[in-house]
């Protein structure tokens, strides 16, 4: 079974220019998340989606940061214009929509971005 | 809301001794999940042992057991026979059960240092 796919694995830009990362989740899991991980953190969620509609988007600096899901399966996330402070570890996951049984989330190796 | 805490940023242990990690959570919810997730230099986070809070009976895989105290919120992982492969980061996360929005919210963290 594949798993969760992410790219770039490695950005660096400087700020105020724009970002995006690309997310292809495990075939068959209805929710996806993206999560931010500052360095010495734990990753923080930024954004949640069930199939294509949004969860959870509370902690999402919706003035700079932007997440679609079309069709349900493989995700975009955009930063524009980047801050210093966005540098950090991008993480995507993904896992099946269920109360019971298999309830894991599955993560992508996640994008390290770098703000200069 | 939920919160889960992490109180020792690292920990180190001796090859072949066993090392135990600490999580406490707060919520208010009766049913719910707990994950022990590791995260290794290449950032990747991998499920090492999962906890249903209806399940009285304490997780095991291998070499890594919990010690899950419902009434106390805490749930502790225990390493033994600590291996260099086991050094990495060590993240505690709580996902409700009922809670409709999957979310998985993370604790910030253990670093473990194996020395051989």
């Amino acid at each position: 079974e594949a798993g969760v796919a992410q790219s770039p694995r490695y950005k660096i830009i400087e700020k105020r220019q724009s970002v995006a990362f690309w997310c292809n989740p495990i075939s068959g899991h209805a929710t996806l998340y993206w999560y931010q991980q500052i360095l010495g953190q734990g990753p923080k969620l930024l954004i949640q989606f069930q199939n294509n509609g949004v969860v959870d988007d509370s902690q999402l600096p919706k003035d700079r940061f932007s997440a679609e899901r079309l069709k349900g399966v493989d995700s975009t996330l955009k930063i524009q214009p980047a801050k210093l402070e966005d540098s950090a570890v991008y993480l995507c996951a993904s896992s099946e929509a269920r109360d019971r049984g298999n309830t894991e989330a599955f993560f992508g190796q996640g994008t390290r971005l770098t703000v200069v | 809301a939920q919160t889960v805490t992490q109180s020792q940023p690292e920990m180190s242990v001796q090859e072949a001794e066993t090392v135990t990690l600490s999580c406490t959570y707060d919520t208010s919810e009766s049913d719910y999940y707990l994950f022990w997730y590791k995260q290794p230099p290449s950032r990747q986070m991998i499920l090492v042992i999962r906890q249903e809070a209806y399940k009285q009976q304490n997780a095991t895989e291998n070499r890594f057991s919990v010690n899950f105290q419902k009434a106390a919120k805490s749930f502790s992982l225990k390493i033994s026979d600590s291996q260099l492969g086991d050094a990495a980061m060590y993240f505690c996360a709580y996902r409700g059960a009922y809670s409709g929005t999957y979310k998985y919210i993370f604790g910030t963290g253990t670093r473990l240092k194996v020395l051989a």
